[in-house]
This record gives structure tokens, sequence and C-alpha cells, in this order.
């Protein structure tokens, strides 16, 4: 079956530091991958999401390439703040069972000023 | 304002008292989707719809029911909760068309089964 293996928390870093969260998937079909973020207290909000091989999704300075040979979607950024404290989840969905989706286990980062 | 609500926000139950968790959405969505959050397993899907009349299940069916007789509600009902079902539960919708693989979460609801 599908699923979604990401790199285990709390990832904590300082203000204006590189962040970078591994997420690598196995798929039957051809999947449509995906970063959500959960702040504290809230629902989940997606973040980016690519569709095909070689995509690169990206919002509010995050960015990951869909990795059709590594299966691989890392979440990246350049220089984070404190109010990137949040935890993310990477997620696919494939295109023959399509509304089923796979989350990964997520990974909490936390920002210190 | 467009958004998905769940009801009620938080619930204390006791094992085999049969209760029901509301979703609804307001943005004329044809797909509705509910998960369960549990530390260190992430989101998982319990059932989901892609439209009225039509549900299927996710990875963890099981204790769970589901309707959806109309396209803005969706909810989901424990006939006999245990208390492995204590967790935080989220609702979510998703646009038709080219943004159909968005989903908007609602708030969750944090659900403690005795």
């Amino acid at each position: 079956g599908n699923s979604v293996t990401q790199m285990e928390g709390p990832v904590t870093l300082s203000e204006e530091a590189f962040l970078t969260i591994n997420c690598t998937y196995t798929a039957t079909g051809y999947p449509s991958l995906f970063w959500y973020v959960q702040y504290p207290g809230e629902g989940l909000q997606l973040l980016l999401k690519a569709t095909k091989a070689d995509d690169k999704g990206s919002n509010k300075g995050f960015e990951a390439t869909y990795r059709k040979e590594t299966t691989s979607f890392h979440l990246e950024k350049g220089s984070v703040q404190v109010s990137d404290s949040a935890v993310y989840f990477c997620a696919l969905m494939t295109t023959d069972s399509w509304g089923k989706f796979q989350f990964g286990a997520g990974t909490q980062v936390v920002v210190t000023p | 304002e467009a958004q998905v609500t769940q009801n009620p926000r938080y619930l204390i139950t006791v094992t085999g008292k049969k209760l029901t968790v509301t979703c609804s959405q307001n943005m004329n969505h044809e797909y509705m989707s509910w998960y369960r959050q549990d530390p260190g397993l992430g989101l998982r899907q319990i059932y989901y719809s892609m439209n009225v009349e039509v549900t299927d299940k996710g990875d963890v069916p099981e204790g769970y029911k589901v309707s959806r007789k109309e396209k803005r509600n969706f909810p989901l009902i424990l006939e006999s909760p245990s208390p492995n079902q204590t967790s935080l539960y989220f609702c979510a919708s998703s646009s038709p068309g080219r943004s159909q693989e968005t989903q908007y979460f609602g708030p969750g609801t944090r659900l403690l089964v005795l």
C-alpha cells in the first residue's frame, strides 16, 4: 500500500537558520504530494503541493521538489522565523485511489529567537 | 467566511454511549473526509465521501460510521465508543475542479472516551 515516512522531531532551530524536513514515500500509483502545516491548537493548512515529477511547490518561503527517482519530497526553508514553529505533515494521494490520503507522522519544528 | 466547522470541539464520554460529531462546510465542496490524529501516528483517514450518498473507507474505519445525505454535512458516528477511540478528530473538505486535491480542515474535535 501507499505510505509516507517523515523524519522524526522535534527539530529545534534558531531564527534565520536553514530548515530541511525529509519526506519519502512509497506509492503503487502516481502520487500527488503535499505539505501541510498545523499551528498550535489549529487544524491543518495546505502549505504547498506538487502533482508531477520535478514539479516544485513553493509558498511562504518554503519549497519542496517532487523527486520521482528518489521518491522524496523534502521541505526546505532558507531562513526560518519564530512564527514557523508548527507541526509539518507530508502527505500523498494517488490517481488510482483518488480521495484516499496518506499522511506522515508529522515533524514538530521549534524556532527559538 | 468560507470554513469547515465541527461540533463539539471537546467531548468527554463513556464507553458504549453513542455519539455523533458533526461537520459542515459552506464552500459547496463535493469531497469531504474524516481523520484522526494520534501522537506518533500522524493523521489517519477514517472515511471519505466523493459526493452525496457516496462514501468509502479510509485506512482506519473500524468502529466508525458516516453518512452524506447533504452536500454540506458529513457527520461521524461512533455507535459504541471505546477508549482506543480517544483522539483528535479532523474533518476536511475539498473543492471541485483543478484544486480538488487541496483540502480545507476544520478546527478539530478532541474526544476522550472513559
